[in-house]
């Protein structure tokens, strides 16, 4: 079985400093992971995804994650945070053996202080 | 490739009526997934379809929930009897499912249900 624990529900950050948001998961295969943003009422939308290779991916509006294979995590960070990036944010691991239903995290949101 | 659509994209009903969602997938996607959402958690996976095929259930998806994809292309989901706890999000996605794309999944904006 898969899941995913994200590491605070929320996260308060001033405009223009770092921002990290945690997230490790649990997996019998080797994962596929993904972030995905959600802004009120809307649906999801991928930042960022890791399948294979290259463990450091870049995704939309300067988001990038790290997958660390020993720690089982899959942080997500931003150098500079902005106020458009306040919103929810959702880690997921992909059940490879299982269809690929999606397994998500509770969320952690952001806050971004001016 | 205007993505997922799901209509509507707001329900309010009473308790014990009968709803139906319906959800367009990205064009060429042969895979198609619900989930639901409440408020302060993540999504929760509901079923998935392979072209018409429906090939898994959530143990979440009582026998008053049924979802059809009759000709593999839109999808819908019923719900019959609503009851105050089915209030929540319910999100589509759909991808497509062949070797190399690895199944990357993308999501509409939800029907937002509100059973008084």
């Amino acid at each position: 079985a898969q899941s995913v624990t994200q590491l605070g529900s929320h996260v308060s950050v001033s405009e223009g400093a770092l921002v990290l948001l945690r997230c490790n998961y649990s997996s019998s295969v080797p994962p596929y992971l993904f972030w995905y943003v959600q802004y009120p009422n809307q649906g999801l939308q991928l930042l960022l995804k890791y399948t294979t290779g290259a463990t450091l991916v870049k995704g939309i509006n300067g988001f990038e994650a790290e997958f660390k294979k020993s720690e089982t995590s899959f942080h997500l960070t931003k150098p500079s945070a902005h106020m458009s990036d306040a919103a929810e944010y959702f880690c997921a691991v992909s059940d490879r053996g299982g269809g690929f239903k999606t397994i998500f995290g509770a969320g952690t949101r952001l806050f971004v202080k001016a | 490739d205007t993505g997922v659509s799901q209509n509507p994209r707001h329900k309010i009903t009473k308790r014990g009526q009968n709803v139906t969602f319906r959800c367009d997938p990205i064009s060429e996607h042969n895979r198609l997934y619900w989930y639901r959402q409440t408020l302060g958690q993540g999504p929760e996976f509901l079923t998935y379809f392979q072209n018409e095929a429906q090939l898994e259930k959530s143990r979440l998806l009582s026998d008053r929930f049924s979802a059809e994809r009759p000709k593999g292309s839109f999808s819908t989901l019923e719900i019959q009897r609503t009851e105050q706890g089915d209030s929540a999000m319910y999100l589509c996605a759909s991808s497509i499912n062949r070797a190399g794309a690895k199944n990357i999944q993308y999501f509409g904006a939800g029907t937002r249900l509100s059973v008084l």
